[in-house]
């Protein structure tokens, strides 16, 4: 166990639609993370927040947004949704945000887009 | 802009049996590598990290890798594979636009090792 706890672990929905991952790190950390892993593309990284600020944005579409809130915990918000957005959504968290330490990540919500 | 490269999308060895697992990266400046495994339905776990120092690396499980900087490689071994083994592997690097670290990790797209009894 991480320490890291995702919700929900499961989601189908049609395509248009709007849906929300919930992210709450381990205890102590700082920094969220999330990354988007799919068969084709693999692991990619979307976005990264340290203690309530964007610190890094990686290949996250418009129609995605993110935010971590006072309590540390995150949210990511997919909207539109298209088919090509089914995957795995990982979040991970880190004490420093800073690259040098681990991540711990969990164990992700799987999007299914119908 | 920094990048991985993972040798073998799929290797599968004898249980007992070396395993190595290639991984080959791409920076402009000095890197900070990192090997993680996927267990079927979890999340990613920390096997080893180089940040600076010893440039062979020991982990979790057995496993230990090597920094070999002239040839930009980051390769994972293990001398007796075990079935618990079984899982995807990634190599990471960590972005590090501009000479400091964003955090985040650039992952290479996994190698999935197969043990055979």
């Amino acid at each position: 166990d991480s320490g890291v706890t995702q919700t929900p672990k499961h989601l189908i929905t049609a395509t248009g639609q709007r849906v929300t991952l919930r992210c709450s790190p381990r205890s102590g950390d700082l920094s969220v993370y999330w990354y988007q892993q799919s068969l084709d593309q693999g692991l990619q990284f979307l976005i990264q927040y340290y203690n309530g600020e964007e610190r890094a944005k990686g290949n996250i579409l418009e129609r995605f947004s993110a935010q971590q809130f006072p309590d540390l915990h995150s949210e990511l918000n997919l909207s539109s949704l298209e088919l090509g957005d089914s995957a795995l959504y990982f979040c991970a968290s880190s004490l420093t945000g800073d690259g040098f330490g681990e991540l711990f990540f969990g164990e992700g919500s799987r999007l299914t887009v119908l | 802009a920094q990048s991985v490269t993972q040798l073998g999308s799929h290797v599968s060895v004898s249980e007992g049996a070396l395993v190595l697992l290639r991984c080959n990266y791409s920076s402009s400046v000095p890197p900070y590598l990192f090997w993680y495994v996927q267990y079927p339905n979890q999340g990613l776990q920390l096997l080893l990290k180089y940040t600076t120092g010893a440039t062979l690396v020991k982990g979790i499980n057995g496993f230990e890798a090597e920094f070999k900087k002239s040839e930009t490689s980051f390769h994972l071994t293990k001398p007796s594979a075990h079935m618990s083994d079984a899982a995807e592997y990634f190599c990471a690097v960590s972005d590090r636009r501009g000479g400091g670290s964003q955090g985040n990790l650039i992952f290479g797209k996994g190698t999935k090792l197969s043990v055979k009894p």
